[in-house]
């Protein structure tokens, strides 16, 4: 079946630690995203790349780092600059590099929290 | 101001009640719009796209009001498997890759 796989489902970060979340799609899809949620909150937009080998920064791209050296891979590094990052992490993907009237494939998510 | 705002509710209704949640955009240039459905820690789920003529599926309806610039989710004869929290999502005309949400109604259904 063809879809979004994100890892870890949790995952706990140390202070001064830097982690990685992981995303893998299978559909091909040329668009990704990571979004990050608190209670309570909506998605905001942490980084996006419609390409390989290119990406933009989102609304809230400060202590965070993305590399999309594949198609199918859109790795997530949160960073020790990141004082707050206890938060649940999505990833996303759409179809074409350009968004329009296109829904968002997610995936599972993953739950960071801080030590 | 925020690009997308929601009334956060909860909206307690009991079984087979009708609920309608609206959702504002500021920028009038916004293209696309959508409903998702998020259940408790779990992904958000397309629940339905919305069209400039309104669209229906099953118990759920969708309007677009452009004139006043939002959106709307009608459930008819709720379920108490509706219990969930329902984001709406625009896509800003000026960037077709962002998807701006609301911060989400919560829905509880009761028996």
């Amino acid at each position: 079946d063809g879809g979004i796989t994100q890892s870890p489902k949790y995952l706990f970060r140390k202070e001064g630690q830097n982690v990685t979340l992981s995303c893998e799609q299978n559909l091909n899809h040329d668009a990704m995203y990571w979004y990050r949620q608190d209670p309570g909150q909506g998605l905001r937009l942490i980084y996006y790349s419609q390409i390989v080998n290119d990406f933009q920064k989102g609304d809230i791209a400060e202590g965070y780092s993305v590399s999309r050296e594949k198609k199918e891979s859109f790795p997530l590094t949160v960073t020790s600059a990141q004082k707050n990052p206890t938060a649940f992490y999505l990833c996303a993907s759409t179809p074409g590099q350009y968004a329009t009237n296109e829904k968002l494939f997610f995936g599972s998510g993953t739950q960071l929290s801080v030590l | 101001r925020k690009e997308v705002e929601q009334d956060p509710g909860p909206f307690n209704v009991p079984e087979g009640a009708t609920v309608a949640f609206n959702c504002t955009y500021s920028n009038s240039a916004s293209q696309s719009f959508f409903w998702y459905r998020q259940d408790c820690r779990k992904e958000p789920k397309l629940l339905m796209s919305v069209y400039s003529s309104g669209n229906e599926d099953g118990r759920f309806t969708a309007q677009l009001n452009r004139a006043s610039q939002y959106i709307s989710l009608l459930i008819r004869d709720s379920k108490l498997s509706d219990s969930a929290t329902y984001l709406c999502a625009v896509i800003l005309g000026y960037n077709f890759n962002k998807f701006y949400f609301g911060s989400g109604t919560k829905l509880n259904v009761k028996p």
